[in-house]
Parts: structure tokens; sequence; C-alpha cells
């Protein structure tokens, strides 16, 4: 079945540096690609989404690109505040069939950064 | 508007003891869906609805019921509530249901089974 990768945390990164999250998808034909964060006592909020190969998705400094050729959509920003200290969550979704519209989560990632 | 909202924040049970959890969206979305988060293992689907009187099972559907009767309310029951169960529940909505659609989750439900 389809299913999502994506790296082991926690990170921890100092103020203004280069943070990238990866992650790695399986999946039959062409699904589309979620990045969610949850801030602290929160509910999941959708940070950017692809739904094409080679698309990026960005929003609030933060970037991505669906790569079908690695199965990836890496998240990456150049400089983290403190603000962006939270869970990330790497997901999926089919386009097609009896499961379209479900997301498909990997386990999270919790960054924290420090002043 | 509220956007998802869920009820209650937090709940204790005993074992064997039903509850429901509550969910409303007030977006006039059609897909809704119930998640559950545990630790390490990320966010894994319970039940969802595609609109008012349809409901399927997802990845983790044993011990709990659904039942979508308007397009606003989507309640989650716990029939007998076991340890295993303790987790944070997650409720959402989309538009539509496809797969490009931005979900929306409520402020999660904490549960506690003893």
């Amino acid at each position: 079945g389809d299913s999502v990768t994506q790296m082991e945390g926690p990170v921890t990164l100092s103020e203004e540096a280069f943070l990238t999250i990866n992650c790695t998808y399986t999946a039959t034909g062409y699904p589309s690609l979620f990045w969610y964060v949850q801030y602290p006592g929160e509910g999941l909020q959708l940070l950017l989404k692809a739904t094409k190969a080679d698309d990026k998705g960005s929003n609030k400094g933060f970037e991505a690109t669906y790569r079908k050729e690695t199965t990836s959509f890496h998240l990456e920003k150049g400089s983290v505040q403190v603000s962006d200290s939270a869970v990330y969550f790497c997901a999926l979704s089919q386009n097609y069939g009896g499961s379209q519209g479900n997301l498909i989560f990997g386990k999270g990632t919790k960054l924290s950064v420090k002043p | 508007n509220a956007g998802v909202t869920q009820t209650p924040k937090f709940q204790v049970l005993k074992t064997g003891q039903s509850m429901t959890l509550q969910c409303a969206q007030d977006m006039n979305h059609e897909y809704m869906s119930w998640y559950r988060q545990d630790p390490g293992m990320g966010l894994r689907l319970i039940h969802y609805s595609v609109g008012a009187g349809i409901t399927d099972q997802g990845e983790v559907p044993n011990g709990y019921n659904v039942s979508r009767s308007t397009t606003e309310d989507f309640p989650l029951r716990l029939l007998s509530a076991a340890p295993s169960q303790t987790s944070v529940y997650f409720c959402a909505s989309s538009p539509r249901g496809t797969g490009d659609d931005e979900q929306f989750f409520g402020p999660g439900t904490r549960l506690t089974v003893l």
C-alpha cells in the first residue's frame, strides 16, 4: 500500500540556520503531496502542497518540490525562526479511486529552533 | 466561520465505558474524517465520509462507529473503551474530498482510557 517516510526527529537548529526535512513516498500513480505543520497544543494546518510532478509548493519561506524520479518531497527553509518550532508532517493523497482525499501521513518530525 | 470544532477537549474514561466525540464544521464541506495521533505513529485514518449518509472505514476502524446525518456533523462513537484507544483524536474536513484538497483540522480531543 501507499506509505510516507520522513526523517526521524527531533531536529534542533539555531535561529537563521538552514532547514531540510527529508520525505519520500511509495504510491501508485501520481498522488498529491502535502506538508502539514502542528504547533504546540493545536491541530494540523496546511503548510504547502504540490499536485503534480515538478511542482514546487511554497509558503512562509518554506519550499518543497515534487520529484517523481526520486519519489521525494523534501521540505526546506533558508533561515528558520524560533516561531517555526513545531512538528512537521509529510503526507500524500491519491487523486483517483475510492481512497482519494484520504491522507496518509509520515510519522512527523519535531523541530526546535533555539535563539 | 468557526471552522472545525471538536468537543470535548479532554476526556478520561474507564475501560468498557462508551462515549461520543463531537465534530462539526460550518464551511459546507462534503468530506469529513477522523484521525488518531499516537506518539511515533503520525496520524492514522479511522473513518471518513464523502457526504451526508455516506461513511467508510479507514486504516484503523475497529472499536469505533460513525454516522453522518447532516453535512455539518460527524460524531465518532467509542462503543466500549479500551486502554489501546488512549490517543489524541482529530477531526478534519475538506470541500470536495478530492486528492488535491486542503484538509482543515479541528483542535483535537485528548482521550485517556484507564
